[in-house]
């Protein structure tokens, strides 16, 4: 079984700070994801990286940034959190197969709450 | 703007009955579609798609429909189980790059023993 996990569950921050949230997948997976979701928003991808020391910038990257220096960990910085970056933070990631880079493989989430 | 929408919050179904959950589309371009199931306290799972070369796949008890015409997906679930009371996200995809899927805001599948 494909497992993904994140580094915490719960995090609260205060505005400012710099805040990392880390991924750890063991499929020797190539794509790895990070989206955030928000009530009647549903996921929206912030960044993607297709191997090491490769990212994409998602829909969304403004405020964040990314780093993958080992192909089975992707980590997720924000540079100066502030309140609109509460929100739920789900990192995926996929491999060669039937559904390619679409059937990710998700951990379950990390709820980050910046006062 | 949202181009997978999915218009129903919520669904309620007695065990045992059938569960339709439904999925819009704006993009004519999409070319691959998925639906992903959520439980409290995890990540999506992957649950079943299909390409738009056909109009249905079939996985057990879980069948999606494609209708492009309409631009319209949607996932039979039959017969429910309250085990299936999770978020159904539906996703539509173009082409190959990650920033070419899509999901809707999900529905909230209750399924009452």
């Amino acid at each position: 079984d494909v497992k993904v996990t994140q580094s915490s569950r719960y995090l609260v921050k205060r505005t400012g700070e710099k805040v990392f949230l880390e991924c750890v997948q063991d499929m020797d997976h190539e794509n790895m994801f990070w989206y955030r979701q928000d009530p009647g928003l549903g996921l929206r991808l912030i960044y993607f990286s297709y191997d090491v020391k490769m990212k994409e910038k998602g829909d969304i990257p403004e405020g964040y940034s990314v780093s993958r220096e080992k192909k089975e960990r992707f980590s997720l910085i924000l540079e100066s959190a502030s309140t609109n970056q509460t929100s739920m933070y789900l990192c995926a990631s996929s491999g060669p197969g039937g559904g390619g880079i679409y059937e990710q493989y998700f951990g379950p989430g990390t709820r980050l709450t910046v006062t | 703007d949202q181009q997978v929408k999915q218009n129903s919050p919520s669904l309620s179904v007695q065990e045992g009955r059938i569960s339709i959950l439904n999925c819009d589309y704006t993009n004519s371009m999409f070319d691959y579609f998925l639906w992903y199931k959520k439980y409290p306290a995890e990540g999506p799972t992957f649950l079943i798609s299909i390409s738009s070369i056909k109009d249905k796949n079939e996985d057990g008890r879980f069948t999606v429909f494609l209708n492009k015409s309409a631009k319209h997906l949607s996932l039979h679930i039959v017969p429910s189980q309250p085990g299936d009371s999770a978020v159904y996200f539906c996703a539509a995809s173009w082409g190959t790059g990650a920033n070419n899927l899509f999901f809707g805001t999900g529905t909230r599948l209750t399924v009452i023993p």
